[in-house]
């Protein structure tokens, strides 16, 4: 059980266009979803937090309008990448960290999208 | 705020040989502690986690971690490795009184364990 899904798994963009990343729960609903960054060989950056229904909380010195997210329902976010440059270009991570009606203290990670911008 | 340092960016063990990853934290507020190890090109797995009570955890394919107030540490140990333990280990903490579900997670700079045949 606690699956998180992704797609795709691997991007290539060219600069200046939009992707959209999706993260889905396959067997659970989730109220709380995060959004992490990772650069190649280094750790997780949280970008967001993600709550269904309502706006995403940004971390300190993530660009919200250039990275939307969007969680319309208890089994979807997204992540749009705006205007991609490559610098934009790494591993981006979805988590979920709650689960409806489940007393749960753990974050459930999905495969990672690799965003590679030309 | 909570940090994380794991002292060691890589560890280089022989198969059959025990390790420990390290893992120290920092925090004003109690904390829940969690190891996730991350295969090449794909997200993170939980390897294993303390929430309260016994300060030794045990998690999947034979690790377990031991859980330090005093010294704020939570290492990671494997009496006996494996080629296929192979991977990058992540030390996270997260801060106990957050609400339920929805506590961010600090992660360590990361460790990554060779094992040599």
């Amino acid at each position: 059980g606690a699956v998180v899904s992704q797609h795709p798994s691997w991007v290539i963009c060219k600069s200046g266009t939009s992707v959209k990343i999706e993260c889905r729960s396959l067997d659970f609903q989730a109220t709380t979803m995060f959004w992490y960054r990772q650069f190649p060989k280094q750790s997780l950056m949280l970008m967001a937090t993600s709550n269904e229904g309502s706006k995403a909380t940004y971390e300190q010195g993530v660009e919200k309008d250039k990275f939307l997210i969007n969680h319309a329902s208890l089994t979807l976010s997204t992540l749009t990448v705006t205007s991609a440059h490559p610098e934009d270009s790494s591993f981006y991570i979805c988590s979920a960290g709650a689960i409806a009606g489940v007393v749960s203290y753990e974050q459930y990670f999905g495969p990672g999208t690799r965003l590679t911008v030309t | 705020a909570q940090s994380v340092t794991q002292l060691d960016s890589q560890v280089p063990v022989f198969e059959e040989a025990p390790v420990e990853l390290r893992c120290n934290y920092s925090s004003s507020v109690s904390v829940y502690l969690f190891w996730y190890v991350q295969y090449p090109n794909q997200g993170l797995q939980l390897l294993l986690k303390y929430l309260s009570g016994s300060t030794l955890v045990k998690g999947i394919n034979g690790f377990e971690a031991e859980f330090n107030k005093s010294q704020t540490s939570f290492h990671l140990r494997k009496p006996s490795v494996h080629i296929s333990d192979t991977a990058e280990y992540f030390c996270a903490v997260s801060a106990s009184n957050s609400i339920q579900g929805a506590q961010k997670l600090v992660f360590g700079q990361g460790t990554r364990l060779t094992i040599n045949p």
